[in-house]
């Protein structure tokens, strides 16, 4: 069965890094689109970054430009999310989700890891 | 960006009664090429991941309940769940996967009264 498994939320302080994790299994990671969605605490969804599935096109929420990078390493089936220069305002839980094959809904999502931004 | 907002914030209903819920996109996500409405919903439980429960608008996904029906086209959606059950006790938000940032509504809270 599909599993994405998210690992590497802690707490940090503000103008720190972190880098996340997602560890893909039971479907056909080399094809696959991947997303990252983020949700503060008591918050909404937001969509952060999407990566195509040979890892050469990559889109960005606008506050998070600059700063995150997404990436992947087809060999292992892991995706990557690299977080710069973190604010308090990017404190989230932080869930990895598969593109829909052919479609572009999320239909997979791990169980979030959560990032904390406290000084 | 395309802006999804939803409404209301939040309702009640009655066991067995029916929940309408309404997703507005600030610019049509209808693309013309293949008649398709880029629109999912999605359900997210306390303390779960969310999870997709219809795509291209009005598309259920393989085992999600019949009693959940989405519909709509262009700018306005929405999502109408019959017989509402003690399970579907839920925050509810629509996404639109026209462009990027695949924006989200701001979620729909549903609750029994």
């Amino acid at each position: 069965q599909v599993q994405l498994v998210e690992s590497g939320g802690s707490v940090v302080q503000p103008g720190r890094s972190l880098k996340l994790s997602c560890a893909a299994s039971g479907f056909t990671f080399t094809t696959s689109v991947m997303h990252w969605v983020r949700q503060a605490p008591g918050k909404g969804l937001e969509w952060v970054a999407v990566i195509s599935s040979d890892g050469r096109n990559e889109f960005y929420i606008d506050s998070v430009k600059g700063r995150f990078t997404i990436s992947r390493d087809n060999s292992k089936n892991t995706l990557y999310l690299q977080m710069n220069s973190l604010r308090v305002e990017d404190m989230a839980v932080y869930y990895c989700a598969r593109d829909l094959p052919l479609a572009g809904a999320l239909d997979y999502w791990g169980q979030g890891t959560l990032v904390t931004v406290s000084s | 960006d395309i802006v999804m907002t939803q409404s209301p914030d939040s309702l009640a209903v009655s066991l067995g009664e029916r929940a309408t819920i309404n997703c507005k996109s600030s610019q049509s996500v209808l693309y013309s090429s293949n008649n398709k409405n880029y629109v999912a919903w999605y359900q997210q439980k306390p303390g779960q991941p969310p999870k997709l429960i219809i795509c291209w608008a009005s598309s259920r996904e393989s085992g999600v309940p019949d009693r959940f029906s989405g519909s709509g086209s262009g700018t306005d959606f929405t999502l109408t769940i019959s017989n509402v059950q003690a399970e579907d006790v839920a925050v509810y938000y629509c996404q639109q996967y026209y462009s990027t940032p695949r924006t989200f509504g701001q979620g729909t809270k549903l609750e029994i009264k």
